[in-house]
């Protein structure tokens, strides 16, 4: 079964600062990945999704792009931050064993814009 | 009308009980159906699948109400580990999540 990292775990950031954060697989090949955005006390909401390589769809308009460079990386990124980017950031693809219908999650990053 | 709403909660209740609760989605189209538990601060996992003929997992039940259009969670003989967050994810061409519904199970 597949392996999800994600880093770091938790950020802080202030209000206009450059957001980065990393989504790796393991034990997968050419899976589709997304990201995901939990907001306190709402459920979660799809950003972006991939299919492959430089292939990235966006499910909502914001201040946020997203990346993916190789087949397993996933990247999040912002140049300026805003107080409504905090949350609780999942990267997810369909588990390799199981419905794949269904998400598998990383971690996550806590991410709170000050 | 949100694709799917559920009771936010808590339900606050008694170790040993039985709680329920449901979730309703506004897509007729929904193909697939799951509950997902997420404790806090930490990410979702899938709890399990939700069939037309409902299906059970030891003491947690689901069902499909097609015609009503809402699924439903029953947990027996409730313990602490039960505390969290169950989300009701609907699936049509994509997938949706609730924003979830907190149990608190008390000693």
């Amino acid at each position: 079964s597949q392996t999800i990292h994600q880093w770091p775990a938790t950020l802080v950031q202030p209000v206009g600062s450059p957001l980065s954060l990393e989504c790796t697989v393991e034990g997968t090949s050419n899976p589709n990945l997304y990201w995901y955005r939990q907001a306190a006390g709402r459920g979660l909401q799809l950003l972006f999704y991939s299919v492959g390589i430089g292939q990235i769809s966006s499910e909502v308009p914001q201040n946020l792009s997203a990346s993916r460079p190789q087949d397993r990386q996933f990247i999040l990124s912002s140049k300026k931050l805003l107080l409504s980017d905090s949350g609780f950031y999942l990267c997810a693809c369909p588990p390799t064993s199981g419905r794949g219908d269904t998400q598998y999650f990383g971690p996550g990053t806590r991410l709170t814009v000050l | 009308r949100k694709e799917v709403e559920q009771d936010p909660g808590p339900f606050n209740v008694p170790e040993g009980a039985t709680v329920a609760f449901n979730c309703t989605y506004s897509n007729s189209a929904s193909q697939s159906f799951f509950w997902y538990r997420q404790d806090c601060r930490k990410e979702p996992k899938l709890l399990m699948s939700v069939y037309s003929s409902g299906n059970e997992d030891g003491r947690f039940t689901a069902q499909l109400n097609r015609a009503s259009q809402y699924i439903s969670l029953l947990i027996r003989d409730s313990k602490l580990s039960d505390s969290a967050t169950y989300l009701c994810v609907v699936t049509s061409s994509k997938i949706i999540f609730g924003s979830g519904t907190r149990l608190s199970i008390r000693p």
